[in-house]
């Protein structure tokens, strides 16, 4: 079956520090996702990535944060400056189409120290 | 805006024996989607059972089966005949059918099955 692929399974990273974040979607799937969860709290939309920009994003991705597909496989989460609270895990998700389901990788752990 | 209220932080049920998670949602939209997602201690989010909202029909998959009540906007998860695998967080989770289509999910239950 096929899956969404994220590297790396985990990171530790200084504070200040840059960081990217990558994930392999689905192949025929259009539709991109980050969320993110901090340990013991609920999954959180970060943004939503079609045809090859944002189409959607929430409050918590702010200037720090930024998306790319750079080879029409790959799509990257970079978090510029990371902070002590951007420690958690980051799930990279695709969809075929609007009303298909999201399917999600396995997370990227982000230890900010 | 959209919410998922998941009202049971946690939850226990001996296996073999049948269990039901609760999940409330408020949405403005009239054609949406509810997932039930299964987070097992790999932390890995694994989808259990979809719903889409303008079906009448509950959905089963297997020991899983929904009670969707969309007049009352309440998206309950059964799970029969429960197994020790089935010890994982749950989160329910809601997404209208636009071009964003970002998800929102509840806070999530801990469900520990019992030998």
């Amino acid at each position: 079956e096929p899956e969404v692929t994220q590297t790396p399974s985990h990171q530790v990273t200084q504070m200040g520090q840059e960081v990217i974040l990558r994930c392999v979607p689905i192949s025929n799937h259009l539709y991109f996702y980050w969320y993110r969860q901090i340990l013991g709290q609920k999954v959180e939309f970060l943004v939503s990535f079609y045809n090859n920009e944002i189409s959607e994003k929430s409050e918590i991705f702010d200037d720090q944060f930024s998306v790319e597909r750079p080879d029409g496989s790959n799509f990257t989460l970079k978090i510029r400056s990371t902070k002590l609270e951007d420690s958690a895990m980051y799930f990279c998700a695709s969809s075929g189409g609007p009303g298909n389901t999201i399917y999600f990788g396995e997370g990227s752990w982000l230890t900010v120290v | 805006a959209q919410t998922v209220t998941q009202s049971q932080p946690e939850m226990s049920v001996q296996e073999a024996e049948t269990v039901t998670l609760s999940c409330t949602y408020d949405t403005s939209e009239n054609n949406y989607y509810l997932f039930w997602y299964k987070q097992p201690p790999s932390r890995q989010m694994i989808l259990v059972i979809r719903q889409e909202a303008y079906k009448q029909q509950n959905a089963t998959e297997n020991r899983f089966s929904v009670n969707f009540q969309k007049a009352a906007k309440s998206f309950s998860l059964k799970i029969s005949d429960s197994q020790l695998g089935d010890t994982a967080m749950y989160f329910c989770a809601l997404r209208p059918n636009t071009n964003a289509g970002k998800s929102t999910f509840g806070d999530g239950t801990t469900l520990t099955v019992k030998p």
